[in-house]
């Protein structure tokens, strides 16, 4: 559920499963989502990016779905590991374009148990 | 390819001290961010740079803050006087022409006291 403050939304699984992470965006006009992973000391790292056009889009073990309806985005990862543990980010460009202007969203915890 | 390069990565200074954070971005990458990321949220985008063009700074505080890429290459990011306020990540990240996938560096932390 939603969080306040200093404390993210978490997602904790087991080794092995998948795992689901949602975001639900602001713009019914932006046009560009990227899905980002963050791990502790590091900068946002590149997963997977989807346009508007498209609904679904796959990666090597990660899945990106649009649903534009509801303005939600969902980030899928396949055989979670260990090393996936990170904070993940949505963005959404909101310039249009060739105006980029990423807004990113609060952020999910996701914590892999061995 | 080297990645995005910044330094440096902590700082401590009292608060009304200036402060610079430097940024080398991806050779070939003309777009250059300056983001500020506050503790358990995300990035805020503070300025972006269209080689030495800054085309984005309406979320820059300008009072206290400035940037500049004098030769559209490295960049800094300049806070004068810090509050404590802006105790945050300052992270800088770069990307191709025409192409809004952006590559970040590990940050600059800065803590005001």
């Amino acid at each position: 559920g939603e969080s306040v403050g200093l404390h993210l939304p978490t997602l904790s699984v087991q080794e092995g499963d998948n795992s689901i992470i949602n975001c639900a965006y602001s713009n019914s006009a932006s046009d560009y989502f990227i899905w980002y992973k963050q791990e502790s000391g590091k900068g946002p790292q590149f997963i997977i990016d989807i346009r508007s056009n498209m609904d679904k889009r796959q990666g090597q073990r990660v899945t990106v779905l649009l649903n534009k309806t509801v303005k939600h985005l969902s980030l899928q990862i396949a055989a979670t590991q260990p090393g996936d543990s990170a904070v993940y980010f949505c963005a959404e460009n909101l310039g249009g374009g060739s105006n980029y202007k990423l807004t990113f969203g609060k952020g999910t915890l996701l914590t892999v148990n061995p | 390819e080297a990645g995005v390069v910044q330094s440096p990565r902590y700082k401590i200074i009292e608060k009304k001290q200036p402060v610079a954070f430097w940024c080398n971005p991806i050779s070939g990458h003309n777009t250059l961010y300056w983001y500020r990321q506050n503790l358990g949220q995300g990035p805020e985008l503070l300025i972006r740079y269209e080689n030495e063009e800054a085309v984005d700074d309406s979320q820059l505080p300008k009072d206290r803050f400035s940037a500049e890429r004098l030769k559209g290459v490295d960049s800094t990011l300049k806070i004068q006087p810090a509050e404590l306020g802006d105790s945050a990540v300052y992270l800088c990240a770069s990307s191709r022409p025409g192409n809004t996938e952006a590559f970040f560096g590990q940050g600059t932390r800065l803590t005001v006291v």
